[in-house]
């Protein structure tokens, strides 16, 4: 089955280090997802990307997908205290497939 | 608009005992969820619904069962509570089409003992 894997699993930045998480699929995308989970709390809907090569940009977080649809990254610059969560991607294989969510990095971030 | 609601918030099982948990939308969303989250293994897919009485099975379906008899609810039943059922459930829903993102409820956490 299609699995999709994060890396690395936890990252400790200080205050203002920027940060990356990578996200690679074994089976081509037809698009991508990110969540952001706070500590306690629920995963939250961050943005999708559909288009080979795609970046989108939100504030402080650039969001990549790579041009074989295979994979996916996330840059924060400038980490803050509030960026601290774990951030998931979630791969659909096919239109109207079901999401597949990666495992997370867990990002911590000292003041 | 609430969004996504679950209840309960924490519930403690003895083994064997029997379970529902509560989704509620109120955005009139297609497709509902329910995963569960363990630690570093993220989200499981447990079982979802396309639609009103629909439903199927996802990637850790066993000693789980689901109904969606209205559209703004999906239920999740665990008939024989085991150890390996402790976890924190989430609940998700979203519209139609595949440019839509999940929203999420914020959650179950059950303890099997």
């Amino acid at each position: 089955g299609q699995q999709v894997m994060q890396i690395p699993q936890y990252q400790h930045v200080q205050e203002g280090e920027d940060f990356t998480t990578y996200c690679n699929s074994s089976t081509t995308l037809s698009n991508i997802q990110w969540y952001k989970q706070r500590p306690g709390g629920h995963p939250v809907f961050l943005i999708q990307l559909v288009k080979s090569g795609e970046v989108k940009k939100q504030k402080r977080l650039t969001f990549q997908f790579g041009e074989a649809k295979k994979n996916s990254s996330l840059h924060i610059t400038a980490t803050q205290t509030t960026d601290v969560g774990t951030y998931f991607c979630a791969g659909r294989r096919s239109a109207g497939n079901m999401l597949t969510f990666g495992g997370g990095t867990r990002l911590m971030v000292k003041p | 608009n609430a969004g996504v609601t679950q209840t309960p918030k924490f519930r403690v099982l003895k083994t064997g005992q029997s379970m529902t948990l509560l989704c509620a939308q109120d955005m009139n969303h297609e497709y509902m969820y329910w995963y569960r989250q363990d630690p570093g293994m993220g989200l499981r897919l447990i079982h979802y619904s396309v639609g009103e009485g629909t439903t199927a099975k996802g990637e850790v379906p066993d000693g789980y069962n689901v109904s969606r008899l209205k559209k703004q609810n999906f239920l999740l039943g665990l008939e024989s509570a085991a150890p390996s059922q402790t976890s924190v459930y989430f609940c998700a829903s979203r519209r139609g089409g595949d440019t839509y993102g999940y929203t999420f409820g914020s959650g179950t956490r059950l303890t099997v003992v």
